[in-house]
């Protein structure tokens, strides 16, 4: 079964600082996508960032990249020069056509210190 | 702008009694449609997947005579809390999966509803 594991409950960073959030997946399936969303007190669920699988290159979507290592099924998300506006819980998720339904890690809040 | 509307937003119903939450897919044409609870400080769980023109698939443990699931347009699929408990009190989010090749398979999500049972 496929599951998504994000190994951090909780992280702080320095405004302005970079942070690194972790998510590694387990599958068999040789097509799918990968995302992570994020969901501040609001609760609203805001796309952040999508991954092909059959793509090499990491995505990018201006303070924020990922790391896809897809051999070690893994993939991170970089937040440069983070903003007080970036607290929040973000969930990396899973999405496999086959399967037809998406997949969610335990989530990671993310704390901005002023 | 929106492309997943959920309504309502918040909603609170009498013990035992029925709340129907819609979620709308604003831009494009939904044939999957998906349902999730989430209690607090805990992440999304599907609770099950909605086909249009067929029914349900429900994930393991969650009841389909409780919550009644029905996809009737590509465009529309609500969820129905019947007989409604205080337990059933949550936040219940839906998406909906874009099939255009352009966008990947993108999944958005509605705005979610808060449903309090009393």
């Amino acid at each position: 079964a496929q599951t998504v594991t994000q190994s951090q409950p909780e992280m702080s960073v320095q405004e302005a600082e970079t942070v690194t959030l972790s998510c590694t997946y387990d599958t068999s399936e040789s097509d799918y996508y990968l995302f992570w969303y994020k969901q501040p007190p609001s609760r609203q669920m805001i796309l952040v960032i999508r991954q092909e699988a059959y793509k090499q290159q990491n995505a990018t979507e201006n303070r924020f990249s990922v790391n896809f290592q897809k051999a070690a099924k893994s993939f991170s998300l970089k937040i440069s020069d983070s903003q007080l506006g970036d607290a929040a819980m973000y969930f990396c998720a899973y999405y496999a056509p086959g399967d037809d339904k998406i997949i969610f890690g335990k989530g990671t809040r993310l704390h901005i210190l002023p | 702008g929106a492309v997943v509307s959920q309504h309502p937003s918040r909603v609170i119903c009498k013990s035992g009694t029925s709340v129907k939450i819609e979620c709308r897919s604003l831009d494009f044409q939904a044939t999957t449609m998906f349902w999730y609870r989430q209690f607090p400080k805990q992440s999304l769980m599907l609770m099950a997947t909605s086909n249009e023109g067929s029914k349900a698939t429900y994930e393991q443990g969650v009841e389909k005579d409780k919550f009644l699931i029905n996809h009737a347009s590509l465009t529309l699929s609500t969820l129905t809390v019947t007989s409604a408990h205080p337990e059933d009190s949550s936040f219940y989010i839906c998406s909906a999966r874009d099939p255009a090749l352009l966008r990947g398979n993108t999944i958005y999500f509605g705005e979610g509803s808060w449903l309090t049972v009393v």
